[in-house]
């Protein structure tokens, strides 16, 4: 069955510090992947996703991620975090049946620092 | 476009009253999915529809929550009866297809509370 694991449920950084937020699956096929965020009182947006081809992913507001087979993970990295970037981020996995169906991790919240 | 559209944002009732969300997704998609997000479980996909048909609702905690798609631009769940745990954030989602690949747009939530 497919998962999704967010070992870090808190994360603060000091504006313009790198950040790094970790994202493992499990899941027997290439995996569909996704990263979202979400601001307070707000749905779900779109950070970026992965599902063939180049393992280093570019997405909206300066964010990467890259997909590593052989960890079993898709890490979301930004070089320079902003105040505004403080929010909830979720990594999903998706593929299952050849179907939309994601499973979300629990989702990792960011602090920034001033 | 306007984005996913979900009314009301906000819900307070009381225990075994009858709730209903509605949702009306971006025109054009023809996936829908009803998520719920609580501190304790996260985020739980509840039921999803492809072309108005329900395809999998085996995240749907029990009876008392059923889900309509009657046309492409309208769905509904409903909670009859509701009970304090059933708080939660509800989000409603639409994508252009089941495809795996395609982006899910999220709708801003309702934010239901039970008394």
């Amino acid at each position: 069955a497919q998962s999704v694991t967010q070992p870090d449920i808190h994360i603060t950084v000091s504006e313009g510090a790198s950040l790094e937020l970790r994202c493992n699956y499990s899941y027997g096929a290439t995996p569909y992947l996704f990263w979202y965020v979400q601001s307070p009182g707000q749905g779900l947006q779109l950070l970026l996703k992965y599902f063939s081809g180049d393992t280093l992913v570019q997405g909206i507001k300066g964010f990467e991620a890259e997909f590593k087979r052989s960890q079993s993970s898709f890490n979301l990295r930004k070089p320079s975090v902003h105040w505004s970037d403080a929010a909830e981020y979720f990594c999903a996995v998706g593929g299952s049946g050849n179907t939309g169906k994601l499973i979300f991790g629990q989702g990792t919240t960011l602090q920034v620092k001033p | 476009d306007a984005g996913v559209i979900q009314s009301p944002r906000h819900e307070v009732t009381e225990m075994g009253q009858e709730v209903t969300l509605r949702c009306k997704p971006i025109s054009g998609h023809n996936s829908l999915f009803w998520y719920r997000q609580t501190m304790m479980r996260g985020l739980e996909l509840l039921i999803y529809f492809n072309n108005n048909v329900p395809i999998d609702d085996s995240g749907m905690p029990e009876d008392r929550f059923s889900a309509k798609m009657p046309n492409a631009s309208f769905s509904t769940l409903k909670i009859q009866p509701s009970e304090p745990r059933d708080s939660a954030v509800y989000f409603c989602a639409s994508s252009l297809s089941r495809r795996p690949h395609n982006e899910q747009f999220f709708g801003p939530g309702t934010r239901l509370t039970v008394l």
